[in-house]
Order: C-alpha cells, then structure tokens, then sequence
C-alpha cells in the first residue's frame, strides 16, 4: 500500500544539537513536503521538493534545512534546534496540490 | 491564515444531525482539499476537488471558485465524525503548495 512514512514518531532533542526528521514515500510522487502544525493551527510550510536533488523555501523555512536524495526520501533538519521549533512536522507527498500526509512526528525541544 | 478563513472554529452536534463547514478564500484558489484530523493526530483525505461537487457517503462538499468558498456538508453526523476538519488552498499545481485554515474542531455527541 502506497505511503508515507516519518521517522522518528517523537522526539526530544536540547537546545543548539542537531535534529534530523526524515520521511520515505512510496507514491511515486514528484513533490514532497514539509510542514509544521503548532497547537490551535493548521499546517504551515517549511520546504518542498519537485524531485530528487531539489529543495525549494516554503512560507517559514528560517531555521531548517533539507534534503532530497532519493524520489523516495525527504528529510527536514535542524542544525541548531530551539525551543520555538518544538511542534508536529507533517511530511507529505502530492502531484497537482492534491497531497498525502504521513503520520506526523512529534518534536520537543528543550 | 489570513488568505484562509474556516468558519466555525468550533462546533458541536447531536448524533444523527446535520451541519455545514465553510471556507473562504481572500485570494481566489485553484483547488481545495478537506482533511478530517483525528484525535491521534492523523490527517485523513477526504475530497480533492476542482470548482464543483463532489459527494462521499454522508460527506459532500462544493468549491465555488468565482465566489472563492468552499463547503463541507455532513449528514446525520456519528461520534465517529468527531475531531478537527481542515481545508487547504492549493494556488500553483506545479508546486502544489497548500495554504491551510485554522481548522474547524468539531464535536458530536450521543
């Protein structure tokens, strides 16, 4: 069954490390995405991919980077994380703004 | 966001009844997706849609491009429906960057 998959599910990292999210789709898809979901909101971008190699800024991309190695593969990254970016990351895959959502993955940053 | 506005932010209805959901859209959309977010957090598809109709057992909901809204109609609501019902813009199909509001939590009762 087609997916998309997040890993890891929660996560508690410190203040100033490193945080890697990554995210595998099995739709086949060109775009894949990262968004941010905060408490009371709905989802807001961090950065996109048209394909392999590609990385494009969403509305909120200060403070992350990512990466897209693969068709399949899309990860997020926090260099130096901080407390403000403790929140739900969202991943997902699309074609025509039609897109699918993996099951999130929980960040806190302490 | 501003660019979309979900109206109610919170609703609560009686098992077996009926409501509608609504999305406006200060910059007209090329598409609309709905997604329901259950309580675990997962974000469910439930209507991709082009201006028109489009209808899914007791869900069907409508996008009006001219008039830049979009509905969601549930009929004869079960508690099973409960939880935070999202709409999201999509502008650019190359992209298929979306915009999302801030969600509608609904609740329904027995």
């Amino acid at each position: 069954e087609a997916a998309v998959t997040q890993s890891p599910r929660n996560k508690v990292a410190v203040t100033g490390g490193k945080v890697t999210l990554s995210c595998n789709q099995t739709n086949n898809h060109n775009n894949m995405y990262w968004y941010r979901q905060d408490t009371g909101h709905g989802l807001r971008l961090i950065h996109y991919s048209y394909g392999a190699g590609s990385t494009e800024k969403g509305d909120i991309p200060d403070g992350y980077k990512a990466s897209r190695p693969s068709q399949e593969n899309f990860s997020l990254i926090l260099e130096l994380a901080t407390p403000s970016q403790t929140s739900v990351y969202f991943c997902a895959s699309g074609e025509n703004t039609e897109v699918f959502f993996g099951k999130g993955t929980r960040l806190t940053v302490v | 966001g501003d660019k979309v506005k979900q109206s109610p932010s919170a609703l609560s209805l009686q098992e077996g009844t009926n409501s509608a959901l609504r999305c406006n859209f200060s910059i007209a959309a090329t598409t609309v997706q709905w997604f329901l977010q259950n309580p675990r957090g997962s974000l469910m598809n439930l209507f991709y849609l082009v201006p028109g109709t489009k209808e899914n057992g007791r869900l069907k909901s409508a996008f009006d491009s001219k008039e830049s809204y979009s509905t969601l109609h549930i009929r004869d609501a079960q508690l099973e429906d409960s939880g935070t019902y999202f709409c999201a813009a999509g502008y650019n199909t190359n992209t298929g960057k979306l915009t999302f509001g801030d969600g509608t939590v609904l609740t329904v009762k027995p």
